[in-house]
């Protein structure tokens, strides 16, 4: 059984740039959740989606969105981007709403 | 607020001995407790979770034990080996919605040979 896939794994890019982060749940898990990763703020949730529809979402700016597709394949994006959201941004997947499984993550640096 | 709080951020045992981690939560809604072990360079991963409904949980060498009216639970790993060494994180669902997790700081647990 695949695990969580999330590409692409490394990205860089400028200040200014936007980026589109993709993860492919687990077959058969409809909720997908997003998560920033930074040694100085921990894990921070970003947004989850369920059934294409966004359910939560975190403390974080507009420049961050998401959506979810009726495979469940799941997208974020960062528009105008920040030196400060050079990260490692997780996805993680559930069949409902526990047990989720993560990926190993799209490391993005903006330079 | 959403708060998770973690304690210890760092934390050395001897090979055989016993680890235990903390977590307070601040959301009283809150229904369910994962815990994740990141080694490095890796992804997390689950290594056990308890809903709200029960007091304790066990799996082997981990174990988690859950106060709601204190709003804390802990994380026990018993007879560690070097291979328990890694970040460990827990984390609380928010406002009872277990889609959305509040993760506390993580503790990183060097387990000494």
């Amino acid at each position: 059984k695949a695990g969580v896939t999330q590409t692409p794994r490394y990205l860089i890019k400028t200040r200014g740039q936007q980026v589109t982060l993709s993860c492919s749940p687990i077959s058969g898990h409809r909720s997908v959740s997003w998560y920033q990763q930074t040694p100085g703020q921990g894990l921070q949730f970003l947004f989850e989606y369920f059934s294409e529809t966004q359910r939560n979402k975190g403390n974080f700016p507009g420049r961050f969105s998401g959506r979810q597709f009726s495979n469940s394949r799941s997208e974020m994006n960062v528009s105008t981007l920040e030196l400060g959201d050079s990260a490692l941004y997780l996805c993680a997947s559930s069949p409902k709403n526990y047990g989720y499984t993560f990926g190993s993550g799209t490391r993005l640096t903006v330079v | 607020g959403e708060n998770v709080e973690q304690h210890p951020s760092t934390l050395s045992v001897q090979e055989g001995d016993s680890a235990v981690i903390k977590c307070t939560y601040s959301d009283s809604a809150s229904n369910y407790f994962p815990w994740y072990k990141q080694e490095l360079g890796k992804r997390p991963q689950l290594i056990i979770d308890i809903r709200s409904n029960v007091g304790e949980k066990k799996d082997q060498r981990i174990a988690v034990t859950l106060n709601k009216t204190a709003k804390h639970f802990s994380l026990h790993i018993t007879e560690t080996q070097p291979e328990d060494s890694a970040v460990y994180f827990c984390a609380a669902s928010m406002s009872g919605n277990t889609g959305k997790l509040i993760f506390g700081q993580g503790t990183t647990l060097q387990v000494k040979p």
